[in-house]
């Protein structure tokens, strides 16, 4: 079984739109992440969820909310799609502030 | 700051040893993290050093951490083909449940 599984894998569309991007892990964990690579492969960090709660929200536009329904489980709706926001997008999962877990990304295309 | 840095590329032969270095500025983080990241897929959890230890040996893989220089280094001894990917290194500052990571280090392994 996947520990942190992302869907969809690959989302391309077109720009204005609004998509979801779903992530779901099965370790137990109670801390939650969203991190954005963009096409220099940096990482950095935009959302982090404690036990449903947001204790991270990094300079990311509003047009991005996380929601976070249980603990298992951070989703990321973004509104308005635009070109800039083609990337890949990881989810990670920690035990508190111990060893984080990524899912496989989801690449984005806004065309 | 928490500012990591990394070198961009290292180019190795088969069978030769890769060193990637890394440094890094916030001298709380109480792990020091090696992911990697192949062509197309997700990032990998290669090894990680607690940060009272100075080394950590696991198979063919060494992790040197300099405190007093913020210095960590990776080590893979007898470098194959398969080990060409991006190597990122990663702190995780005390309190502030989020990774910050290096511009990674894309390792290539000439046959």
């Amino acid at each position: 079984d996947t520990a942190v599984s992302q869907t969809p894998k690959y989302l391309v569309t077109q720009m204005g739109n609004d998509k979801s991007i779903k992530c779901e892990q099965n370790l137990g964990h109670d801390t939650m992440y969203w991190y954005k690579q963009d096409s220099k492969k940096f990482l950095k960090i935009m959302f982090s969820y404690n036990n449903k709660e947001l204790i991270i929200n990094e300079t990311v536009p509003n047009r991005f909310s996380p929601k976070s329904p249980d603990k298992a489980h951070l989703n990321l709706h973004i509104n308005s799609l635009e070109l800039g926001d083609s990337a890949v997008y990881f989810c990670a999962s920690s035990q508190g502030s111990n060893i984080q877990y990524f899912g496989a990304g989801t690449r984005l295309s806004v065309l | 700051g928490e500012d990591v840095e990394q070198s961009l590329f290292l180019s190795v032969r088969e069978g030769d040893s890769s060193v990637i270095n890394c440094t890094y500025t916030d001298s709380s983080s109480t792990y020091l993290y090696w992911y990697k990241q192949e062509p197309g897929a997700g990032l990998q959890l290669l090894t990680y050093i607690f940060s009272n230890m100075d080394m950590k040996q696991d198979q063919r893989l060494t992790v040197l951490l300099n405190k007093k220089d913020k210095h960590l280094s990776l080590r893979i001894a007898d470098t194959q083909t398969g080990d060409s990917a991006i190597y990122f290194c990663a702190e995780s500052p005390t309190g502030r449940r989020a990774l910050t990571f290096g511009s990674g280090t894309r390792l290539q392994v000439q046959p």
